[in-house]
């Protein structure tokens, strides 16, 4: 595997289930992050993870849990969705260079999410 | 607030041409990078090209350049000789120290053979 890498490319659950996203970097990154892509509107920054730590968390409900166990895996645990979050979720890695600097990130295929 | 601004929703154009797609931005930041992403039918995001604000020379890559104008916050992307492969939405984005990249609602560029 190259690049950035998420499983399911597809996930359809109803409100009540609890499923998780998984995103895997191969690209030696230190930073990971999550959006969220609807439709018609510009792509959503979710987490930022530095150095497996979280360092970023832009307003996003509860509903939605990130994990970060190591720097190379990303996780994103979804409970009692609803469907207006029915969205394409984008993993994101890159190196950031220097404290608190980025640079461009790399994503992944993402994963069409449907809530029922 | 960092803003990111595309005004072209769509465009179309017929292969070989040349097309421009523009991007306007805000920040109030001296040191930023600038970025024009592609996402194809398939959905991966791919980098296209980047800029640093720092740098008055303009980025190229390949059939791909930009038209940075720092005073004027532009930041057009230029694709020379269009090819079937470069139908796809782009995406222009902002970046600036703090790792958080703010997205333009992105241009639907079709090529027509």
């Amino acid at each position: 595997e190259t690049g950035v890498t998420q499983t399911p490319r597809h996930l359809v659950m109803g409100m009540t289930n609890k499923k998780s996203l998984k995103c895997e970097q191969h690209l030696g990154h230190n930073a990971m992050y999550w959006y969220k892509q609807s439709a018609k509107k510009p792509l959503e920054l979710m987490f930022v993870y530095n150095f497996k730590e979280q360092t970023e968390n832009n307003s996003v409900p509860s509903r939605f849990s990130p994990e970060c166990p190591n720097s190379s895996h990303l996780f994103l645990h979804l409970h009692t969705l609803q469907p207006e979050d029915s969205a394409l979720y984008l993993c994101a890695s890159s190196q950031v260079i220097g404290l608190g600097s980025g640079y461009e990130q790399y994503f992944g295929p993402g994963t069409r999410l449907t809530v029922t | 607030a960092q803003t990111v601004t595309q005004s072209q929703p769509e465009m179309s154009v017929q292969e070989a041409e040349t097309v421009t797609l523009s991007c306007t931005y805000d920040t109030s930041e001296n040191n930023y990078y600038l970025f024009w992403y592609k996402q194809p039918p398939s959905r991966q995001m791919i980098l296209v090209i980047r800029q640093e604000a720092y740098k008055q020379q303009n980025a190229t890559e390949n059939r791909f350049s930009v038209n940075f104008q720092k005073a004027a916050k532009s930041f057009s992307l230029k694709i020379s000789d269009s090819q079937l492969g470069d139908t796809a939405m782009y995406f222009c984005a902002l970046i600036q120290g703090a790792q958080k990249l703010v997205f333009g609602q992105g241009t639907r560029l079709t090529i027509n053979p």
